[in-house]
């Protein structure tokens, strides 16, 4: 059974830094693209983050480019997304995703979200 | 970055259809793929259509997707009280190199 397990979310000041994990187990890690997906209270979904199978290639939301770092430990089957300068409007859940293949391709396994929250 | 535009809300009565429209661009809906998630509140999204119109084991054939030119529509048949959910559309743009979502579509079964 595929699971994906969302870590590291919680209350940080305008400015700060967060770390977000993701562990995967159930499929073969290292054979499909990850993202990070989130979602505002009340509000939408918005894609945040890709990475490639191989860790090579990342993709970025216009509004997190130069702040957030998606990377993966592939020996570990981890995905990480490390946010710096956060802003008000980063608070939402994230959510770690599977694709179904090599990026760019859907998201089909979601983990149950993390909540991060921006505020002083 | 909501660039797929769908209606905020729909609404049927059980045993009913009903169909939810995706307008998007040449960039992203004429181009590439578009997927369906459905979100029951509280809950995390769950894939039900991918490459237009695939849908992935264990959905049932009640729901549908198509597109044409720059637009998708996903297709509910025999509405059941389960189906009240939100549902996007999302698909990949060669223009921003992201994944754009739809605003969402507020499904009620009345």
């Amino acid at each position: 059974e595929v699971q994906l397990l969302e870590s590291g979310g919680g209350l940080v000041q305008p400015g700060g830094y967060l770390r977000l994990s993701c562990a995967g187990s159930g499929f073969n890690f290292n054979t499909y693209a990850m993202a990070w997906v989130r979602q505002a209270p009340g509000k939408g979904l918005e894609w945040v983050a890709s990475i490639s199978r191989d860790g090579d290639s990342t993709y970025f939301t216009r509004s997190v480019e130069g702040r957030f770092t998606i990377a993966r430990d592939n020996s570990k089957s981890t995905l990480s997304l490390v946010m710096l300068y956060v802003r008000a409007e980063d608070t939402a859940i994230y959510y770690c995703a599977k694709t179904t293949g090599a990026s760019p391709r859907p998201f089909d396994y979601w983990g149950q979200g993390t909540l991060v929250t921006v505020s002083s | 970055q909501s660039v797929l535009t769908q209606p905020p809300s729909a609404s049927e009565t059980p045993g009913q259809s009903v169909t939810i429209s995706c307008s998007g661009k040449r960039s992203n809906i004429r181009s590439n793929p578009v997927s369906w998630y459905q979100q029951v509140p509280g809950t995390a999204p769950r894939l039900i259509i991918y490459d237009d119109n695939e849908r992935p084991s264990g959905v049932p054939d009640r729901f549908s997707g198509s597109k044409s030119g720059t637009s998708a529509s996903l297709a509910i048949s025999g509405l059941q009280s389960e189906d009240e959910a939100d549902y996007y559309c999302a698909a990949w743009d060669d223009d921003l190199h992201g994944w754009v979502f739809g605003v969402g579509t507020r499904l009620t079964v009345l």
